[in-house]
């Protein structure tokens, strides 16, 4: 199956300043998914990141906080813009790997922490 | 609202201990079904999947799950836990109509003492 590397793995911002979050996937995937798992929470989908057009955001979440890229079929990027202390979550990506089987392979994660 | 139902919470148990947690799901139609494990520290891993056929779905590390359509339900069973079990495990529902997006659980956090 897939093996998604997403990085940094956790890092500690300041309020105000944005983080951009990067996931490869060491194979070509049609689709990606950016998830944020709040403290004790489960995780909540932010957005499908679709290659060649703009990724589609769930209730509750816009492109002007969250800007994702996807310039090709093994790499994607999420940008947690303005952050404020509640940004502070793990967040995830996650690829839905067809040759795989059909299911869904997920990043280790980043942890940020907004101070 | 369609959403994915985990009953437990926490869930304690000694090793040697059978272990099942259930699923619930709202949708309506066809549906993808997964578990997953989240082990102190790492990241998420499929323990298994159930897309059509038989029921009776066996995963890895010992894990089974069982869906039962009647009661939108995918309960997932390992017969005797070990102490390495210990970890958070999610129910995560794929509605075939929803354009491959997962809608998890909330999630049970195991801890199996030794």
């Amino acid at each position: 199956s897939a093996v998604i590397s997403q990085k940094p793995s956790r890092d500690i911002c300041q309020r105000g300043t944005s983080l951009t979050i990067q996931c490869q996937v060491d194979s070509q995937v049609t689709m990606m998914f950016w998830y944020r798992q709040q403290p004790g929470q489960s995780l909540t989908l932010i957005a499908t990141a679709n290659q060649g057009s703009e990724a589609t955001y769930e209730s509750g979440f816009v492109i002007d906080k969250f800007p994702i890229s996807r310039p090709n079929l093994t790499f994607s990027t999420l940008t947690v813009s303005n952050m404020s202390p509640e940004d502070s979550s793990i967040y995830l990506c996650s690829a839905y790997d067809r040759q795989g089987g059909g299911g869904y392979t997920f990043g280790s994660g980043t942890r940020l922490t907004v101070v | 609202a369609q959403s994915v139902s985990q009953h437990n919470h926490h869930v304690i148990l000694s090793e040697a201990a059978s272990l099942e947690l259930g699923c619930n799901y709202s949708y309506g139609g066809t549906v993808n079904l997964f578990w997953y494990v989240q082990y102190p520290g790492q990241h998420l891993q499929l323990l298994l999947k159930y897309f059509s056929g038989d029921p009776l779905v066996k995963g890895i590390k010992g894990f089974e799950a069982e869906f039962i359509k009647s009661k939108f339900s995918f309960n997932l069973r390992k017969p005797s836990v070990q102490w390495s079990d210990t970890a958070e495990y999610f129910c995560a529902v794929m509605p075939k109509a929803a354009g491959n997006k997962l809608t998890f659980g909330g999630g049970t956090r195991v801890l199996v003492k030794p």
